[in-house]
């Protein structure tokens, strides 16, 4: 079985400032990597994917996440946020082979809150 | 370049009546698939579509839920006898060829259902 945990729901920062949000990992089997946001009223967009390759994935909006497999990590950071990233965040798996492909494990989603 | 859209964006319902949830997938998506979003939770898969067939139903939660795709595109989720408990956001989301956990998912902006 999958499962992914956004270790905060909530993560408030001022702009400008960094900000990583994190997300682990736990699967028997080897798993794709994903981030999406939520905009308010709007369907979730991806924001970037670990495939395979290089472990630093560079996505949208400035955004980028590090795989990490021995620590079963997919870490999202932004040296410097914008008021227009508050949001809500989903880390999400997917398997490499087996019968469910193409289905996604969501976590529980952090919101992004950025004040002025 | 019209992306996902679903219909209605909001349905509120009484306990126990039937409810047809409708999702227009990007044109030429083979793949789609059906999420559900409960509230403080990451979208749970619910079904997937190749085509006209349901490659995986192993998502939905009993019998009262069905999903159909008769002509490959369009697709209607259906929930029979509608309690309570299913009061979520229905998301659904389409990718060009499905089968694969590379193929990126496009979400549309969901449906969210309120069972009194």
């Amino acid at each position: 079985a999958q499962s992914v945990t956004q270790l905060d729901s909530q993560v408030p920062v001022f702009e400008e400032a960094p900000v990583e949000l994190r997300c682990n990992y736990s699967s028997s089997v080897s798993v794709y990597l994903f981030w999406y946001v939520q905009y308010p009223n709007q369907g979730l967009q991806l924001l970037l994917k670990y495939l395979s390759g290089s472990t630093l994935v560079k996505g949208i909006n400035g955004f980028e996440a590090e795989f990490n497999k021995s620590q079963t990590s997919f870490h999202l950071r932004k040296p410097s946020v914008h008021i227009s990233d508050t949001a809500e965040y989903f880390c999400a798996v997917s398997r490499y082979r087996g019968s469910t492909l193409g289905r996604l494990y969501f976590g529980r989603g952090t919101q992004l809150t950025v004040w002025p | 370049g019209a992306g996902v859209s679903q219909t209605p964006s909001n349905k509120v319902t009484e306990k126990g009546k039937y409810v047809e949830l409708r999702c227009d997938p990007i044109s030429g998506h083979t793949a789609l698939y059906w999420y559900r979003q409960s509230l403080g939770q990451g979208p749970e898969f619910l079904i997937y579509f190749q085509g006209t067939g349901a490659a995986d139903d192993s998502g939905l939660p009993n019998d009262r839920f069905f999903a159909v795709r008769p002509e490959g595109s369009v697709s209607t989720l259906k929930i029979q006898r509608t309690e309570r408990g299913d009061s979520a956001v229905y998301l659904c989301a389409s990718s060009l060829i499905g089968g694969t956990s590379t193929d990126t998912q496009y979400f549309g902006p969901g449906t969210r259902l309120t069972v009194l």
